[in-house]
């Protein structure tokens, strides 16, 4: 079975603080994505990644930023973060491939103070 | 991606078979229904997806009308662990394409 592995479940950082979220898979996936889940907004996608190196802005990319080193690695940085990015984030990968299913962590419930 | 309207939630029984409906009558001829569960606390989870034949997998069935417009999943038997909420999705996403959910169903098993 797929594995996508995020770094933390529970996280709490100050306003002003950088802060980064990691995410890794294990299946040698091209695409990896990066989500905020918030009640009543459902799932939004910040950024996407197609190949190393590579990023893609998504629909709320704003005060975010990503980096993609390696294949297997995907990270989430919030350069400057603040209480309203204060939220549950997921990290997702899939195959290159059109229509094939999305593997999601199991999230970081993300609290800024 | 297809809209979809799914039932707000949907109450069975542990160890009765599940029949989650969805319709989708604006659906491309291009689109898939994919289908993924959310648990209380944990990333959405990946359940199943067709193009126009029925689907079975070690969780789903997923039963697609012939014009397209309408789908149910089906739990055959269903557990407490299936307790969720369900998303349906009309998807023709290249490969890097994002998912966005509606609200889902909310499954709720009862012992």
């Amino acid at each position: 079975d797929v594995k996508v592995t995020q770094s933390s479940r529970y996280l709490v950082k100050r306003t002003g603080e950088k802060v980064f979220l990691e995410c890794v898979q294990d299946m040698d996936h091209e695409n990896m994505f990066w989500y905020r889940q918030d009640p009543g907004l459902g799932l939004r996608l910040i950024y996407f990644s197609y190949d190393v190196k590579m990023k893609e802005k998504g629909d709320i990319p704003e005060g975010y930023s990503v980096s993609r080193e390696k294949k297997e690695r995907f990270s989430l940085i919030l350069e400057s973060a603040s209480t309203n990015q204060t939220s549950m984030y997921l990290c997702a990968s899939k195959t290159g491939g059109a229509n094939q299913p999305q593997h999601f962590g199991d999230g970081t419930r993300l609290s800024i103070l | 991606d297809a809209k979809t309207t799914q039932p707000n939630s949907m109450e069975s029984n542990e160890e009765e078979p599940v029949h989650l409906p969805c319709n989708h009558s604006t659906i491309s001829g291009t689109d898939y229904i994919h289908w993924y569960r959310q648990l209380p606390s944990q990333g959405p989870e990946y359940v199943i997806h067709g193009l126009t034949s029925n689907v079975n997998n070690r969780m789903a069935s997923l039963a697609i009308a012939e014009d397209r417009k309408s789908s149910t999943l089906i739990l055959h038997r269903a557990t407490l662990r299936d307790a969720a909420v369900y998303y349906c999705i009309g998807f023709s996403g290249g490969g890097a394409d994002g998912l966005t959910f509606g609200k889902g169903t909310h499954l709720i098993i009862q012992p």
